[in-house]
């Protein structure tokens, strides 16, 4: 069993659409909880971070960590074209450095 | 300022050669990761430096693989005796500590396309 698991299935959404991305992990020593956009042909780039269960908002992105059940999510509301892009949950250790990755989401938003 | 970058953008060899990857890091960042992006595995840590050291390279996936880092910037991944499974997007990554604790973000560069053939 991967560390992480993200369900790697493509998600074709109408714009203005609520997208939903979730991953779950095995290791309970996982506490720095990411999540990456990378558009086509680029690197990955930052998205979000949480540290604690929770939620966290930023703009039209929610970020949820559920501790207790291992459990991370990303929402994206009101959806725009512009959101097209693969979307990689990450996570880490306390005091290391590695990212351990989800396998991504590729998210198309139609106009 | 200038971002990570990554050279060569795209590499096509054949099985059994040498190959060498490249990636200059945010100037004054410290720290500096590479991993391996493909298709059933998605990405995947290598191998983490900071400064010239590397105290992880757990994640390399064989003894045909190396990297060293010179002068705390350029970091250069070399991939002997390639084999057609070694197909991947080589990512790398810099941060401007990268210690404990673990908050910074990557910076990550385009990456390099292999292709072996």
């Amino acid at each position: 069993q991967k560390e992480v698991e993200q369900d790697p299935g493509p998600l074709s959404v109408p714009e203005g659409a609520i997208v939903s991305l979730n991953c779950t992990y095995s290791n309970s020593a996982f506490q720095y909880f990411m999540w990456y956009r990378q558009y086509s042909r680029k690197g990955p780039e930052l998205l979000m971070y949480t540290y604690s269960s929770g939620n966290k908002e930023d703009g039209r992105f929610t970020a949820q960590v559920d501790k207790s059940s291992k459990y991370i999510s990303l929402f994206i509301r009101d959806s725009q074209p512009s959101d097209s892009a693969t979307y990689l949950c990450a996570m880490s250790h306390y005091g290391n450095n590695r990212l351990a990755f989800g396998k991504g989401n590729q998210v198309v938003v139609i106009p | 300022g200038a971002g990570v970058s990554q050279s060569p953008s795209n590499k096509v060899t054949e099985k059994g050669k040498d190959v060498e990857l490249r990636c200059d890091p945010i100037s004054g960042h410290t720290a500096l990761y590479w991993y391996r992006q493909s298709l059933g595995q998605g990405l995947e840590f290598l191998i983490y430096f900071q400064g010239n050291s590397a105290p992880d390279k757990s994640g390399l996936p064989s003894d045909r693989f190396s990297a060293e880092r010179t002068g705390g910037s350029v970091s250069t991944l070399t991939i002997q005796r390639t084999q057609q499974e070694d197909s991947a997007v080589y990512l790398c990554a810099s941060t401007s500590r990268g210690g404990y604790p673990n908050v910074e973000t990557q910076y990550f560069g385009p990456g390099t396309r292999l292709l072996v053939l």
